[in-house]
Parts: C-alpha cells; structure tokens; sequence
C-alpha cells in the first residue's frame, strides 16, 4: 500500500524561512503525481495552497511555493508569521481518481 | 463566492445509514468535479470519493467502496453521500470539497460531523 510522507512537526522562526516535504514510502515523487497542498488550523476546514506542483490557489500569497525537491515535493514557506502556524497536509494522486493524504506536518511558529 | 454547505451528519449506530448532503452555491456547479474528503477525531485527512462534472465517472477510496454511494443533482446543486454499513472507523468530519480537475481540489465546506457508536 502506498504511503505518503511528511514530517510529523516543524518549528520556524518568525520571518524565517521553512520547506516541508512530502515523499512516498517507495519511489520518487514527480509532477506527475500532481501535489497539492492544503493548510488547516484546528477547528477549521482545510484550505488549498498549491496544486499541481506549483500553481498558488486563489488568494494564496506569494510567500507560499511548491516544487520538487529531489525525489520529493516540497511547501516553502518564506517570511513565515504567526497564522501560519497550523497542520499542513499534502496529497498526491495515484491515478484512477485515487488520491492519498499524507499524515501531515504540524507547523509551529516560535 | 464559492459556498459549499455540508449537512445531514450525526449519531449512528454500527450497522446504520446516513446521506450526506453538500449545498453549492457561488459557482456553476454543473461544471466541476466534487469529492468528499474525511478526517477522524485527532487524525489526518482521507479522501473518500470523486464524482465528475456530469457524474459519470466515479471514484471511492478501498476503504469504503461497496459501502458508500457518491451522487450528485446539478439541478439542485447538490453533492450526496450515502453511507450504508457504518462502521467504527467511519466516525469523522466529512468535508464537501469541490474539484478543478480529478486531480486537484480547490474549495472546501465546513464539514459534517458523522459519530458512529452504539
């Protein structure tokens, strides 16, 4: 069964500049696989970031890009502020509609 | 605005049923691809199922297929989930969420909250 990656938890400073990644359990990760990337504070509903690789979602600032890094996909994240502390989620598509979440990375500002 | 307005979540007993609804509005809905997407209590989040545009091509996740029936009415502007043999592991927030392409999802609901216990 295929497993998506991600680191369980980050810390960045404020200002800093971060990338969280997202692999699978065998083999590399392209733009084939089109990533997304979604951001979800608790209580909330996800919000998207970025999909198919790198292409910001609808009021997404520019702070947020997404790319592959090596053999896998990553979130960047730059002049990181306070909001952006939350849980993000990445999702690759395995084809035939399937798509599976990785486990998350929670984020935290300090 | 895009509005996706989840209902129709609560308590069932293992074993039961339960149809999801997902009010669109904001957006020609006849146009695009939904899913449904879950997330346990504490947990992370679990695509569930697809529907295209005019609903001929369907998807489900393993974990639910034979068990669960995603439909939709564009008339109405209406997503569907109907979740039959509800188990345990079904408990969870069930988010509508609307789909550029089967590929990418772009606009989430609130979700419903589904409790399965006895």
């Amino acid at each position: 069964q295929t497993v998506v990656t991600q680191e369980p938890s980050f810390s960045v400073s404020p200002g800093g500049t971060v990338t969280l990644t997202c692999g699978l359990s065998s083999g590399s990760v392209s733009s084939s696989y089109y990533p997304s990337w979604y951001q979800q504070t608790p209580g909330q509903a996800p919000r998207t970031l970025i999909y198919s690789t790198n292409i910001r979602s609808s009021g997404v600032p520019d702070r947020f890009s997404g790319s592959i890094l090596g053999n896998k996909a990553a979130l960047t994240i730059t002049g990181a502020q306070a909001d952006d502390e939350s849980d993000y989620y990445c999702v690759l598509y395995m084809g035939s509609g399937q798509k599976v979440f990785g486990g998350g990375t929670k984020l935290t500002v300090l | 605005e895009v509005q996706l307005v989840e209902s129709g979540g609560g308590l069932v007993q293992p074993g039961g049923s339960l149809r999801l609804s997902c009010a669109a509005s904001g957006f020609t809905f006849s146009s695009y691809e939904m899913n449904w997407v879950r997330q346990a209590p504490g947990k992370g989040l679990e695509w569930v199922s697809y529907i295209s545009s005019s609903g001929s091509t369907i998807y489900y996740a393993d974990s639910v297929k034979g068990r669960f029936t995603i439909s939709r009415d564009n008339a109405k502007n209406s997503l569907y989930l109907q979740m039959n043999s509800l188990r345990a592991e079904d408990m969870a927030v069930y988010y509508c969420a609307r789909g550029l392409a089967a590929t990418i999802i772009d606009y989430w609901g609130q979700g419903t909250l589904v409790t399965v216990s006895s």
